[in-house]
């Protein structure tokens, strides 16, 4: 099945800083790669995806790239602001085919200290 | 447009016990995933439900189980709890099999 690394397991910066945050995954079948932020408390909430068809995609200050040669993509987050502290998870998904499945990353904690 | 719930949020079992959970999609959506959250394991997959059948099951014993009502609403059921079962327990939906998958907050058991 599907080995999905992340990397870092923890990540500090100081407030308007960027964070990056990196996976690579084992899969060529894999063709989804969406990023969820989970904050204390909370379900993962869906911050940004992208198609194995698509380089990079931005959104604001998010941006994630993907290397599909290489089998990894990265999430960046521009001008860091204290609520963006939470995990971060990446994950993979064969969505060509019937199944769903997500495959998770080991998570990436973000502190953004003000 | 309501998001996913899940209920209970809390739940306090003794080992040897069974439990449901529940989970009801958004409106609309047809396709209901189950994950499970350890700070050992991370997140994995336990079953993924689309039209009332299972399509997808995860490497979990048989004592997890699940099953997906005609309105999209889907329960999922641990008998013989364990320690080991302790977890938060994630509800995903999606309109349909190959879409963007939407968590609810979760069901927080602690088996004792």
């Amino acid at each position: 099945g599907e080995n999905v690394e992340q990397h870092p397991s923890t990540l500090s910066v100081q407030e308007g800083d960027s964070a990056v945050i990196k996976c690579t995954y084992s899969d060529s079948a894999s063709n989804y790669f969406p990023w969820y932020k989970q904050e204390l408390g909370k379900g993962p909430q869906l911050i940004i995806d992208i198609r194995s068809n698509v380089g990079e995609k931005k959104d604001q200050r998010i941006a994630v790239t993907l290397n599909k040669t290489a089998k990894h993509f990265s999430l960046h987050i521009t001008e860091t602001q204290p609520e963006d502290s939470a995990v971060y998870f990446c994950a993979t998904s064969d969505r060509g085919s019937t199944l769903g499945r997500l495959y998770f990353g080991r998570g990436t904690q973000l502190t953004v200290w003000p | 447009k309501a998001g996913v719930t899940q209920t209970p949020r809390y739940l306090i079992k003794t080992r040897g016990q069974q439990v449901t959970l529940s989970c009801s999609p958004i409106s609309g959506h047809r396709s209901v995933s189950w994950y499970q959250q350890t700070p050992g394991q991370g997140l994995q997959f336990l079953f993924e439900y689309f039209s009332e059948t299972q399509r997808n099951k995860g490497n979990f014993p048989g004592r997890f189980s699940g099953r997906q009502f005609s309105n999209s609403r889907s329960e999922m059921n641990v008998s013989t709890l364990e320690l080991g079962d302790s977890a938060l327990y994630l509800c995903a939906s999606k309109n349909n099999m190959n879409t963007e998958a939407f968590f609810g907050q979760g069901t927080r058991l602690t088996v004792v």
